[in-house]
């Protein structure tokens, strides 16, 4: 079984402050990396699919960054608003199956 | 807009029933997935097809079984429902090896009594 780990579980920040969280992958049999948010009650959204070492991505107050070589990716919010509440899914891609990690469950304090 | 439709929101079954989730996709994906969803433990995939007939097991496949007759449908069987498999059902689907994000059905509510 592939392993795909999410730090931290869960997360309280307070609105306007910034913060990151970490997906760690395999490095080896690597074709993508996304990354997913998961609203109460709606779908999984993707944010991101990154497929190249270096690769930063950016949407909005959101960004991401991959290191394939090490097997890790970062989501960094920047301005942390309400509307960032939600779950963040990461998902390594081997090409014919996509496995997510356990989520990092984000809040924001007003 | 893409589209992936679940059959049900929610679903109650008693154990050992015959279940089937359907689920469409409007997007023309060769991929679909079907993954369950349990706190503490994430998405875990069950089955996925990459291709109409085609199927591969996930990680939990045990009690479950696929079909895909056609391209855009993905069905998830419970050959026999028990306690254990109330969960949250996802459906998702993408489109082949072209670095494309995976869209996701409603998801299903399954509780087994």
């Amino acid at each position: 079984i592939l392993n795909v780990e999410q730090s931290p579980q869960s997360l309280h920040v307070q609105e306007g402050d910034s913060t990151n969280f970490t997906c760690s992958f395999p490095s080896s049999n690597f074709y993508a990396l996304h990354w997913y948010r998961w609203e109460t009650a709606k779908s999984p959204e993707a944010l991101f699919v990154m497929t190249l070492n270096g690769d930063e991505k950016k949407k909005g107050r959101i960004s991401a960054t991959l290191n394939t070589k090490e097997g890790y990716s970062y989501l960094y919010i920047k301005g942390s608003q309400p509307e960032d509440s939600a779950t963040y899914l990461c998902a390594f891609d081997t090409d014919d199956k996509i496995i997510f990690g356990k989520g990092t469950r984000l809040h924001i304090l007003p | 807009d893409v589209k992936v439709t679940q059959s049900s929101r929610y679903l109650v079954k008693r154990t050992g029933e015959k279940v089937f989730l359907e689920c469409v996709q409007d997007m023309d994906h060769e991929n679909m997935f079907w993954y369950r969803q349990d706190p503490g433990l994430g998405l875990r995939l069950i089955y996925f097809s990459y291709d109409v007939k085609m199927k591969e097991k996930g990680d939990i496949p045990e009690g479950y079984s696929v079909s895909r007759e056609k391209k855009e449908r993905f069905s998830l069987i419970l050959e026999s429902a028990s306690t254990n498999q109330t969960s949250m059902y996802l459906c998702a689907s993408s489109r082949i090896r072209l670095n494309t994000e995976a869209f996701f059905g409603q998801g299903t509510r399954l509780t087994v009594v």
